[in-house]
């Protein structure tokens, strides 16, 4: 099975241009993860999808932050307009809801905001 | 809420030695526990976690850990690290008990290997 997929790996963009992060989960898992990774603050729940419906968004920084998720298998991070402080790496991951549910994590979109 | 502490930012140990990092758990009731592993550039991999019953748990990559309620501890043991061990190591503590709700983690610690 293919784990969770996220792309781009990298990007590099500069300050207030639109960044588009992606991320497909595995077949068959119900609920969607997105974390950011900074040195300073370590990994931190941004988001979270039951069935493609938000479940808590209380760790978006702010309204520059929107996340959605159309599908079982498509989930998109954007931030517009992008400031340098967004600068990361953000994981998607994804859990079938139940018992002795494992999350797996995808390998990470750095982004770099200049 | 719940919170994650790893006391330790990094830790050396020669290869062949044993090894136990530390993590401490704040949370009301009984947790679901985490430990994972993050290799540069690279995604987290779990390597074992505690729901309920024996507090050892083995996981994978010859790695256990011990549930001590007492103590709130949920600490990581290899009995001999090998060079691929090197890695950052995370433990987590399950949001509202379980990890389907997402995972709170601690700052992380740095494993270096010395040959």
């Amino acid at each position: 099975d293919a784990g969770v997929i996220q792309s781009p790996r990298h990007e590099v963009t500069e300050m207030g241009q639109e960044v588009t992060l992606r991320c497909k989960p595995i077949s068959g898992h119900n609920s969607l993860f997105w974390y950011r990774q900074t040195m300073m603050r370590g990994l931190e729940l941004l988001i979270y999808f039951n069935n493609n419906v938000p479940i808590d968004d209380s760790g978006m920084p702010e309204d520059r932050f929107s996340a959605k998720m159309p599908n079982a298998s498509f989930s998109t991070l954007k931030i517009q307009p992008s400031e340098p402080r967004d600068s990361a790496v953000y994981f998607c991951a994804s859990i079938r809801r139940g018992i002795n549910g494992e999350l797996f994590f995808g390998e990470g979109s750095r982004l770099t905001v200049l | 809420a719940q919170s994650v502490t790893q006391p330790d930012i990094h830790i050396t140990v020669s290869e062949g030695a044993s090894l136990e990092l530390r993590c401490n758990y704040s949370y009301g009731a009984t947790p679901y526990l985490f430990w994972y592993v993050q290799s540069p550039g690279q995604g987290l991999q779990l390597l074992l976690k505690y729901f309920s019953g024996d507090t050892l748990v083995q996981g994978i990559k010859g790695f256990e850990a011990e549930f001590k309620r007492s103590q709130s501890s949920f600490n990581l043991r290899k009995p001999s690290v090998h060079w691929s061990d090197a890695a950052e190591y995370f433990c987590a503590v399950g949001r509202s008990g379980g990890g389907a709700d997402g995972l709170t983690f601690g700052k992380g610690t740095h494993l270096i290997i010395q040959p």
